[in-house]
């Protein structure tokens, strides 16, 4: 079946640590997007990609990185410099930049 | 500026009720508008879209229409059931842009 995974569901990080949240999809589709959703408010736009090798910075990119080595992966990394890390986190995927995006089912950040 | 504005929840109804969540939508252009819905813990799902004004985007009952005259896309359902208790967040697009603008989402409680 097509469709877009995100790992792990839940990621603990500690203090000072840098975390990786994969996103793979078989769509074929060319954009990918991470957002970050928290309690009660809609998804504000991290980082996206159009196309291999190339993305662009969100909304709120600062304390994150992305590569897009692959069509398919779009990893994100949550580095020590995000202060307030804790949220929901969720990738999508679209055929063009312009497009419906389809989401994954999320990674949960939680801070120890 | 490009904003999206929903009616707050919850919105608590009994089931086979009448359903209708507000969305309005400011921004340049005629952007493309969507309805995602997200159940417990899950990513979000597309569930239904419209391109251009008077388009009535329509799926599994749920049906919204694009009014460009009062710049809305209100989501409306028949009769409810217990299994659409989720929240539903009504998202544009402008153009070529890259990102989605989602609202702040509704939470929707459907009770025997």
């Amino acid at each position: 079946d097509g469709g877009i995974t995100q790992s792990p569901k839940y990621l603990f990080r500690k203090e000072g640590q840098n975390v990786t949240l994969s996103c793979e999809q078989n769509l074929n589709h060319d954009a990918m997007y991470w957002y970050r959703q928290d309690p009660g408010q809609g998804l504000r736009l991290i980082y996206y990609s159009q196309i291999v090798n190339d993305f662009q910075k969100g909304d709120i990119a600062e304390g994150y990185s992305v590569s897009r080595e692959k069509k398919e992966s779009f990893p994100l990394t949550v580095t020590s410099a995000q202060k307030n890390p804790t949220a929901f986190y969720l990738c999508a995927s679209s055929r063009e930049l312009a497009g419906a995006q389809y989401f994954g089912p999320g990674t949960r950040l939680l801070v120890l | 500026g490009n904003s999206v504005t929903q009616m707050e929840g919850p919105v608590t109804l009994s089931e086979e009720a009448f359903l209708t969540i507000n969305c309005t939508y400011t921004a340049t252009g005629y952007p493309s508008l969507f309805w995602y819905v997200q159940y417990p813990g899950e990513g979000l799902q597309l569930l239904l879209k419209a391109t251009k004004a008077d388009d009535k985007g329509s799926n599994k009952g749920f049906e919204a229409t694009y009014r460009k005259e009062t710049t809305s896309f209100h989501l409306e359902k028949g009769s409810v059931q217990v299994s659409d208790s989720a929240v539903y967040f009504c998202a544009r697009k402008t153009g070529t842009a890259s990102k989605l603008t989602f609202g702040t989402g509704t939470r929707l409680q459907v009770t025997l």
